[in-house]
């Protein structure tokens, strides 16, 4: 247990749907970060949030869209997406305040299957 | 924008025997951070050791360690004694010196054969 949460685990949705993946850290960052991780392709940075306020967005489709309420929860609604889109989804934390103490904590994934 | 390489996409060792992980760089950054992560089948990313640019001494972990080559910007893992639990994806990563932009490589997928 790497104290980063994310649920649900596993999802299937049509692409005529909305939902939201959840992640959750109580470890005191304030960097967090969402990953696509497809078996093919490398591990893809899409979102990063610092303070709560979005610093990067890796061109990533407007089907996708992140939510960071607050330093310990970030969001990622999803609607009307492709099979393609069909992936792991990481959700990570880090220090993220020039702390020498840079190390990333992962959650477990959520594993999303667009039908 | 830094981008990190990971050449081989997959690798294999004999239990007990060493092996020897690439990965290189780049970036216009004197300060930053280098790590390798795991991913076992699991799929839960975990640290395996990690790098500050600033120091010249290779990082050590138990069987764990790195060859650090700054200049050439290389960072390679090396994995002794390795064991059947080796078994995993191996990600090597980078981060600027604020720690809030974390790059990955491809990943290197190591098979420990028995």
């Amino acid at each position: 247990e790497t104290g980063v949460t994310q649920t649900p685990r596993h999802l299937v949705m049509g692409m005529t749907n909305k939902k939201s993946l959840k992640c959750e850290q109580h470890l005191g960052h304030n960097a967090m970060y969402w990953y696509k991780q497809s078996a093919k392709k490398p591990l893809e940075l899409m979102f990063v949030y610092n303070f709560k306020e979005q610093t990067e967005n890796n061109s990533v489709p407007s089907r996708f869209s992140p939510e960071c309420p607050n330093s310990s929860h970030l969001f990622l609604h999803l609607h009307t997406l492709q099979p393609e889109d069909s992936a792991l989804y990481l959700c990570a934390s880090s220090q993220g305040d020039g702390s020498p103490n840079t190390e990333a904590f992962f959650g477990q994934g959520t594993r999303l299957t667009v039908v | 924008a830094q981008t990190v390489t990971q050449s081989q996409p997959e690798m294999s060792v004999q239990e007990a025997e060493t092996v020897t992980l690439s990965c290189t760089y780049d970036t216009s950054e004197s300060d930053y951070y280098l790590f390798w992560y795991k991913q076992p089948p699991s799929r839960q990313m975990i640290l395996v050791i990690r790098q500050e640019a600033y120091k010249q001494q290779n990082a050590t972990e138990n069987r764990f360690s790195v060859n650090f080559q700054k200049a050439a910007k290389s960072f390679s893992l090396k994995i002794s004694d390795s064991q059947l639990g080796d078994a995993a994806m191996y990600f090597c990563a980078y981060t600027n010196n604020a720690g809030n932009m974390l790059t990955f490589g491809g990943g290197t997928r190591l098979m420990v054969k028995p």
